[in-house]
C-alpha cells in the first residue's frame, strides 16, 4: 500500500528565517508527486507537480525537489502569508489513486 | 475561468440519514475524483471517475456511491450517515486523470448530529 509521512508536523519559523519541509514516499510505480498549499477551511492549492528524480521545480519563494525516496520543500526567506498547511500527494500507477501525507502546518511569525 | 465548484458548502445531517453532494469540474475537465478530509489529517481517497466511468476506489464501505453525469459535474451519495462521516468532501478535477495535477474545490463541510 501506498504511504507518505510528511515531517515536521508543525513549523515555526521567524520572517525571513529559511527552512524546508520533507515528504518521503513508499509506492508502486511513482507516476507523479504533488505539493499542495491548504488554508484552514479551504481546499488545497495546486503548488507542483514532480515526474522523475532529479526535477525541481520553483515558484516565489518555494523549490520543490524530487529524489527516488523523498521530496523536499524549501522555503526561503518565508513572509506570514506563506503561514498554511502544506501537503505532499503521490499518484502511483495502476487506478488512479492520489495518496496523500498528513501535511506540515507551517506558521510564520513577523 | 470558474474554478471548480461544490455545493452546498455547508450541511448538517442526522445520523441515518442520506446525503447528496454536488461537484462542478473546471471547462474542459473529464475527470473528477473525491476525497474525505478530516480534521487534522490528509485528504483520504474516495473514487475517481473519468469519461462517466468509475477509474478508481479507495477503502470506504459501500454506503459512499458516486456517479459521472454527460456534462462531466458528479455527485457523491452517502447513505445510513454515521457519526464519523462528519468532514470536509472535497471533489477535484483534471484534464488528464491527475497525471497533470488536481485543481480541488473549496469543500461541503458535513456535520452529522
Amino acid at each position: 500500500e501506498d504511504q507518505v509521512t510528511q515531517s515536521p508536523e508543525a513549523l515555526r519559523l521567524q520572517e525571513g528565517e529559511s527552512s524546508s519541509l520533507n515528504c518521503s514516499y513508499t509506492v508502486s510505480g511513482l507516476r507523479g508527486l504533488f505539493w499542495y498549499r491548504q488554508d484552514p477551511g479551504k481546499g488545497p492549492e495546486f503548488l507542483f507537480t514532480l515526474y522523475s528524480a532529479g526535477e525541481e521545480k520553483e515558484k516565489e519563494r518555494l523549490k520543490a525537489t524530487l529524489t527516488k525516496k523523498e521530496s523536499f520543500l524549501h522555503i526561503t526567506a518565508p513572509k506570514p502569508e506563506d503561514s498554511a498547511t502544506y501537503l505532499c500527494a503521490v499518484l502511483s500507477g495502476g487506478y488512479q489513486k492520489v495518496t496523500f501525507g498528513i501535511g506540515t502546518k507551517l506558521q510564520v511569525i513577523p | 475561468d470558474a474554478g471548480v465548484t461544490q455545493s452546498p458548502t455547508h450541511l448538517i445531517k442526522t445520523r441515518g440519514q442520506h446525503v447528496t453532494l454536488r461537484c462542478s469540474p473546471i471547462s474542459g475537465h473529464k475527470s473528477v475524483s473525491w476525497y474525505q478530509q478530516v480534521l487534522g489529517q490528509g485528504p483520504q481517497f474516495i473514487f475517481q471517475y473519468y469519461e462517466k466511468e468509475e477509474r478508481g476506489r479507495g477503502n470506504f464501505p459501500d454506503r459512499f456511491s458516486a456517479r459521472q453525469f454527460p456534462n462531466y459535474s458528479s455527485e457523491l451519495n452517502v447513505n445510513a450517515l454515521l457519526l464519523g462521516d462528519s468532514a470536509l468532501y472535497l471533489c477535484a478535477s483534471s484534464r488528464l486523470q491527475g497525471i497533470d495535477g488536481y485543481t480541488f474545490g473549496s469543500g461541503t463541510r458535513l456535520t452529522v448530529v
